[in-house]
């Protein structure tokens, strides 16, 4: 079993919608929780990041974590064709090390 | 943007042909990485490094060598390169201070071995 699992998509919306991405992790011991967004060409950059459970919002993005399902979402509101890229969850390990979902590539289209 | 550069953007290339994958970071941190990438599937880290002179392999296995003898340069080697080789090959590096460990990423290098 994969130590965290995100499905790889595509997943395509039409512009202004709600999106929701997702991960499932296996360890409760993880503490930090992190999306990364990357686009086509590029390496991937941090977006938003969370730390135990509960909510962080940032404009239309919002960041959520429910450790008693070990689940981890990220929500864009009024979506835009800018926001299509690839969304890559992530946590670390006692090491410090990055532990990577599989990445959801996103499409918006116009 | 993240001051981490990479070199070759892109690479075609024989099989059993040397090749290094440049890495360079103006940042000042400690910590690099090397990142292997296919589609669809999750980043899978090939090397490391924690600073000058400290190496570490990473969690793939991987028939690549890395040095560090300069703080801001992390160089990956393939020796003979092999069609199995062809991948997106990304380079980061963290400050690494804290457990939140955030990672600044080059822009990659795709490789690909005939």
């Amino acid at each position: 079993q994969k130590e965290v699992e995100q499905d790889p998509g595509p997943l395509s919306v039409p512009e202004g919608a709600i999106v929701s991405l997702n991960c499932t992790y296996s360890n409760s011991a993880f503490q930090y929780f992190m999306w990364y967004r990357q686009y086509s060409r590029k390496g991937p950059e941090l977006l938003m990041y969370t730390y135990s459970s509960g909510n962080k919002e940032d404009g239309r993005f919002t960041a959520q974590v429910d450790k008693s399902s070990k689940y981890i979402s990220l929500f864009i509101r009024d979506s835009q064709p800018s926001d299509s890229a690839t969304y890559l969850c992530a946590t670390t390990d006692s090491n410090y090390q990055l532990i990577w979902g599989a990445g959801t590539k996103l499409i918006i289209k116009p | 943007e993240a001051d981490i550069y990479q070199t070759p953007r892109y690479l075609v290339i024989g099989t059993g042909k040397k090749i290094t994958l440049e890495c360079s970071q103006t940042m000042g941190h400690d910590k690099m990485y090397w990142y292997q990438q296919d589609p669809g599937m999750e980043l899978h880290l090939i090397h490391y490094s924690y600073g000058v002179n400290s190496t570490e392999k990473g969690d793939l296995s991987s028939e690549s060598t890395v040095s560090r003898i300069r703080t801001e340069h992390f160089p990956l080697t393939l020796e003979s390169a092999r069609p199995s080789h062809t991948s997106q090959y990304l380079c980061a590096s963290s400050a690494g201070t804290q457990m939140l460990n955030e990672q600044f990423f080059g822009p990659g290098t795709r490789l690909t071995v005939l």
